[in-house]
């Protein structure tokens, strides 16, 4: 089935550093959504997408929608020890109902 | 808005009962709802499309005998784990799309269920 490419993924840095993690795939999608999910939890969504070339934030993240429509890129800026989780990017394909998952990545903070 | 619950939150069954799992939309109307199955330190695997008032979609590889789900409010959809085995033992967790938002495909997920069969 469809997979999307979601690097890195695990990620460990320092409290307040800039964060920074992609998807890509080889097919075109129409919309991108990027989710945080905390351990036992479902995933929460942070920012949705659904123009090529979009620029969005949502406090100190911000995501793009790939000008090619195959790429989706997601910055936590000076992180902080709650942004700790797992971050997925998930597509939706052109006429589907149902959204394609990263593998998601894992970001540990080191206080 | 948009919150999305599940019940329950944690369920432990000996092999051979039934299990169902609830979903419901809190705050809006949601034409579709999607089930998820998640493995530790894993991505989500969509396991069924669940459209109000109509049979569900089933992915490639799920049984649908074994997985029952019944979408027959537009707030409401369960997912009945069958004869339920330890292999079944997983995180479920539903998403419904919020018909206010039209052709956008946002997914507005529950707080998971664990099932663990003994």
């Amino acid at each position: 089935g469809q997979q999307l490419n979601q690097s890195p993924q695990s990620m460990f840095i320092q409290e307040g550093e800039d964060v920074s993690m992609n998807c890509t795939s080889s097919s075109i999608f129409n919309t991108w959504l990027w989710y945080k999910q905390d351990p036992g939890e479902g995933p929460v969504l942070l920012i949705a997408l659904y123009k090529a070339g979009e620029l969005t934030s949502n406090g100190r993240l911000t995501a793009q929608f790939g000008i090619t429509r195959k790429d989706s890129f997601l910055n936590i800026s000076a992180s902080i020890p709650s942004d700790v989780g797992i971050y997925f990017c998930a597509g939706q394909l052109p006429g589907a109902q149902k959204l394609v998952f990263g593998q998601g990545t894992r970001l540990t903070i080191n206080p | 808005g948009a919150v999305v619950s599940q019940h329950p939150s944690w369920v432990i069954c000996k092999s051979g009962t039934s299990v169902k799992i609830e979903c419901r939309s809190l705050d809006f109307q949601a034409t579709t709802m999607f089930w998820y199955r998640q493995f530790p330190k894993q991505s989500l695997m969509l396991m069924a499309t669940s459209n109000e008032g109509s049979k569900a979609t089933y992915e490639q590889g799920v049984e649908k005998d074994k997985f029952l789900i019944n979408h027959a409010s537009l707030t409401l959809s369960t997912l009945t784990v069958t004869s339920a085995h330890p292999e079944d033992s997983s995180f479920y967790i539903c998403s419904a799309r919020d018909l206010r938002t039209g052709g956008m495909n946002e997914q507005f997920f529950g707080p998971g269920t664990r099932l663990t069969v003994l």
